[in-house]
């Protein structure tokens, strides 16, 4: 089984809609929980941590089920600009090394 | 905003040369990360490295690669002899404490032929 585990996607959305991308982990020790953003060819960038409670960043809401051992993020009113692959990243409770999911491709058309 | 350094932003090299690349990590943080991604494949953890020592390394990590912190602002990564399949995307990243989010440079574009 796969450390995180994403769908693929590619997500087709038209602009305006509402958007959730799902990820699932394998280690329960795993600590803490952030979704990155990706353009093609470029660096990982920090959308947001994931806390335990639900967080909310502007349009961006994340959602963490340990239990389940799950991590969600929901994009509001979809952008152009939110085009992207979006990576759910965690890190484990043996250092602070970054376990990537192959991340969801997103695509919003106007 | 502080930003990750990377020099090159694109190296080509033979197989079989030694390649170094450069990081200039955020100034204030404590924590060091090389991390990888071949083309159309996830990011993948290198090699971590704190108070002046590796802290943790992958399977990738394996005794061709090397890192160092010569000057306490630099980090490099270096290839001593390198293969075809090195070619990737390398990422330097860095920290400032336990827990905290990793903040990547922009990366080099590492090509072997």
């Amino acid at each position: 089984r796969k450390e995180v585990e994403q769908d693929p996607g590619p997500f087709n959305v038209p602009e305006g809609a509402t958007v959730a991308f799902n990820c699932t982990y394998s280690n329960s020790a795993s600590q803490s929980f952030f979704w990155y953003r990706q353009d093609c060819r470029k660096e990982p960038k920090l959308l947001m941590s994931v806390y335990s409670s639900g967080n909310e960043d502007g349009r961006f809401t994340a959602q963490l089920n340990r239990a389940s051992q799950y991590i969600s993020l929901l994009i509001r009113d979809s952008k152009l600009s939110d085009s992207a692959t979006y990576l759910c990243v965690v890190i484990n409770n043996a250092g602070n090394m970054l376990t990537f999911g192959g991340g969801t491709r997103l695509m919003v058309k106007p | 905003e502080p930003e990750v350094t990377q020099t090159p932003s694109h190296q080509v090299t033979q197989m079989g040369q030694e390649v170094i690349l450069r990081c200039v990590p955020i100034s204030n943080h404590l924590y060091f990360y090389w991390y990888r991604q071949i083309l159309g494949q996830k990011v993948e953890f290198l090699v971590s490295f704190y108070n002046n020592e590796i802290s943790e390394k992958s399977e990738i990590f394996d005794d061709q690669f090397s890192v160092e912190r010569p000057d306490g602002s630099n980090f490099t990564l270096k290839i001593r002899s390198t293969k075809l399949e090195d070619s990737a995307m390398y990422f330097c990243a860095s920290m400032r404490g336990t827990g905290q989010p990793q903040h990547f440079g922009d990366g080099t574009r590492l090509s072997i032929l």
